[in-house]
């Protein structure tokens, strides 16, 4: 299988923990994108990388949450000191970019949902 | 910043319906994408367009995009259960590499 892969496809934990998350992406994509998505709302943008370079986060992220994308390659989403606020399913996409497809075209993973008790 | 309101928020119809649902917004987008999502999995894409005015067509799935590239419509004939899902429409705006997402129709389509 060759598409996005996130782990772990399920995380409970309790408040005041730290979670992580990585995100593997398709390997010839560039471009790589962190979503969270609560119940009944669409994906809402969270940061995003091209190669390496986290070019913009989202308000949305407090000083709890941390991105990396070393090498350009996997990438790990951090939320420190977890809050109950912050159960949702976190969704990871990448993209190819402008040089292999229509700007902006997504493939996600199956993401990954936080319980945070 | 950019908003998309898709209507109606659920649907729920018979097999063999038709069905269209929408996604506005007051912003043009250089792009707009649909895309459907089952529970517990991530969204998947069904198309993108492009060009105001556009139609796309994917099997049973008609997909309009408005001339002046701030709308976009999905037209479903005769609706089966496997349509069930969550449909999604993202834009394309002012910054070429992020997507911004509408709060998605809940289709439901009973046996």
């Amino acid at each position: 299988d060759t598409g996005v892969s996130q782990n772990p496809r399920h995380k409970i934990t309790k408040r005041g923990q730290n979670v992580t998350f990585r995100c593997d992406p398709i390997s010839e994509h560039n471009r790589l994108y962190w979503y969270r998505q609560t119940l009944g709302q669409g994906p809402e943008f969270l940061t995003y990388f091209q190669n390496e370079a986290q070019l913009e986060k989202s308000r949305l992220l407090s000083d709890r949450f941390s991105a990396e994308r070393p090498k350009g390659s996997f990438s790990t989403l951090e939320i420190q000191r977890t809050e109950q606020g912050d159960s949702a399913m976190y969704l990871c996409a990448s993209s190819p970019g402008l040089a292999g497809g229509l700007a902006g075209e997504l493939f996600f993973g199956e993401g990954s949902r936080l319980t945070v008790l | 910043t950019q908003l998309l309101e898709q209507s109606p928020q659920f649907l729920s119809i018979q097999e063999g319906e038709n069905l269209t649902v929408y996604c506005n917004s007051s912003s043009v987008f250089s792009s707009l994408q649909w895309y459907r999502q089952e529970p517990g999995e991530g969204p998947v894409l069904l198309v993108t367009v492009v060009t105001g005015g556009e139609v796309k067509k994917l099997k049973r799935l008609t997909f309009q995009f408005g001339d002046a590239r701030k709308d976009s419509s999905l037209h479903i004939t005769a609706a089966q259960p496997g349509d069930t899902g969550l449909y999604l429409c993202a834009g394309v705006g002012g910054s070429n590499y992020k997507l911004t997402f509408g709060k998605g129709t809940l289709l439901t389509v009973n046996p």
